[in-house]
């Protein structure tokens, strides 16, 4: 089965720092990988995905991620973090399923927190 | 892309008491699933739906505490049984898209608290 990891439970960075969250998933084929964003008492939104196309994929919000099979790793970048981007970070990958379809396998999140 | 719409978006609910939540999807889709967030903590998935057939669950959860219905390509439910306080948490069903534009859609969450 598949499994997602998230180091750091917690991420502190000043605005306009960089950041980073890092993921990294268990497979032995190629996954599709998901970063969502969950705002305070909100859904989840859709960062970036990845689908075995180009494996650096940027995202909404000046977010982007490189697939990197060799390291199994699918890591969150933003080159200037805003007071906006304090939020939890879910990082998930489908697994396949043997009926066909594929089931999301979410990371235990990482709160990232913006300080001025 | 489908846009499920999920209700009730909140409840406080007594103990021993049942809770179905609803969710509708503005196309026609295969799968839901349904998922859990208990406070502080990520997503798990509870089970998933197929229409026409009976929900498959994932390991430690069950049909008589959670029942779901699907009965047809653009709704479903998921009920909670028999509630407890540890059954506070924030469901989630969602959808799978295939093709290009492969990804999945939530719903808005529906934050349960059992009193």
């Amino acid at each position: 089965a598949q499994s997602v990891t998230q180091l750091g439970s917690h991420v502190s960075v000043s605005e306009g720092a960089l950041v980073l969250l890092r993921c990294n998933y268990s497979s032995s084929v190629p996954p599709y990988l998901f970063w969502y964003v969950q705002y305070p008492n909100q859904g989840l939104q859709l960062l970036l995905k990845y689908t075995s196309a180009a494996t650096l994929v940027k995202g909404i919000n000046g977010f982007e991620a490189e697939f990197k099979k060799s390291e199994t790793s699918f890591h969150l970048t933003k080159p200037s973090a805003h007071m906006s981007d304090a939020a939890e970070y879910f990082c998930a990958v489908s697994e396949a399923q043997g009926t066909g379809f594929q089931k999301l396998v979410f990371g235990t999140g990482t709160r990232l927190l913006v300080s001025p | 892309s489908a846009v499920i719409s999920q209700k009730p978006s909140r409840d406080i609910c007594q103990r021993g008491t049942s809770l179905t939540i609803q969710c509708q999807v503005d196309s026609q889709v295969t799968m839901m699933f349904w998922y859990r967030q208990q406070p502080g903590q990520s997503l798990t998935l509870i089970a998933t739906a197929n229409q026409g057939s009976e929900a498959t669950y994932e390991s430690g959860f069950v049909i008589d505490k959670f029942p779901i219905s699907r009965p047809n390509l653009t709704f479903s439910t998921l009920t909670v049984s028999n509630m407890s306080p540890e059954d506070s948490s924030i469901y989630l069903c969602s959808t799978e898209r295939t093709g290009l534009n492969y990804g999945y859609t939530f719903g808005s969450g529906t934050r349960l608290t059992v009193v």
